[in-house]
């Protein structure tokens, strides 16, 4: 079972460059979310999505975008990299019914650094 | 804003030894859950608790919703038990995310 698929693990990116992680899950599942995990702190959200179509923000939205168009992707994008954007990113996924009982399947995630 | 607090941030312990990680929030919650995080960065879930006690194996987890607290209790530690522990809540109404500690950093030496 391939369950939530990020890509890609790694990436190092110049100041200003921009760049798209990819996150899939093959498990049919609606609600879909981007956290970042920086050292020493908890993971924090940086978009959620209840389904195709539908995206928010989560508590560190700044500098990203996402975009949901099918079920199965959700796709993080950084238009003007930062240094403050240095992070693991993760990428998780859950299913609807009794959303208050469902665990979340994360991906592998992204190690990403800006220099 | 849930506030998640962890205890203790780092432990080491001995094989066999008896664990036990604290957690606890500043308000209601809809379902708490516990994630492990290995060196290699992969998280996975091991527990989702909204009352009472769960257990799986060798763990065990608890949660007192009145306290606002919960504990995971590792039994018979093992070297391969090393790794990260987080807490994470879920509030009422569950779609936008979870909130998370800041984990605790578990080593068992052989």
């Amino acid at each position: 079972n391939a369950g939530v698929t990020q890509t890609p693990k790694f990436r190092i990116l110049k100041i200003g460059q921009s760049m798209t992680l990819q996150c899939a899950q093959d498990m049919n599942h609606n609600y879909m979310y981007w956290y970042r995990q920086d050292p020493g702190m908890g993971l924090k959200l940086i978009y959620y999505s209840v389904g195709a179509g539908i995206t928010d923000k989560g508590e560190v939205p700044n500098g990203y975008n996402v975009s949901r168009s099918t079920t199965e992707d959700f796709p993080l994008r950084l238009e003007l990299a930062a240094p403050s954007q240095t992070s693991v990113y993760f990428c998780a996924s859950s299913r609807t019914q009794g959303i208050n009982n469902q665990p979340q399947h994360f991906g592998d995630g992204t190690r990403l650094s800006i220099l | 804003k849930n506030e998640v607090e962890q205890s203790p941030q780092n432990l080491t312990a001995q094989e066999g030894e008896f664990i036990t990680i604290n957690c606890s929030y500043s308000v209601g919650i809809s379902a708490l859950h516990w994630l492990q995080q290995h060196p290699g960065g992969g998280i996975v879930s091991l527990f989702m608790l909204s009352s009472g006690k769960k257990k799986h194996g060798r763990l065990i987890a608890t949660i007192n919703i009145q306290e606002k607290h919960s504990s995971l209790h590792i039994t018979a530690s093992h070297p391969r038990d090393s790794a990260v522990y987080i807490c994470a809540v879920r509030s009422p109404g569950g779609a936008d995310g979870l909130t998370f500690g800041k984990g605790t950093h578990l080593i068992i030496q052989p």
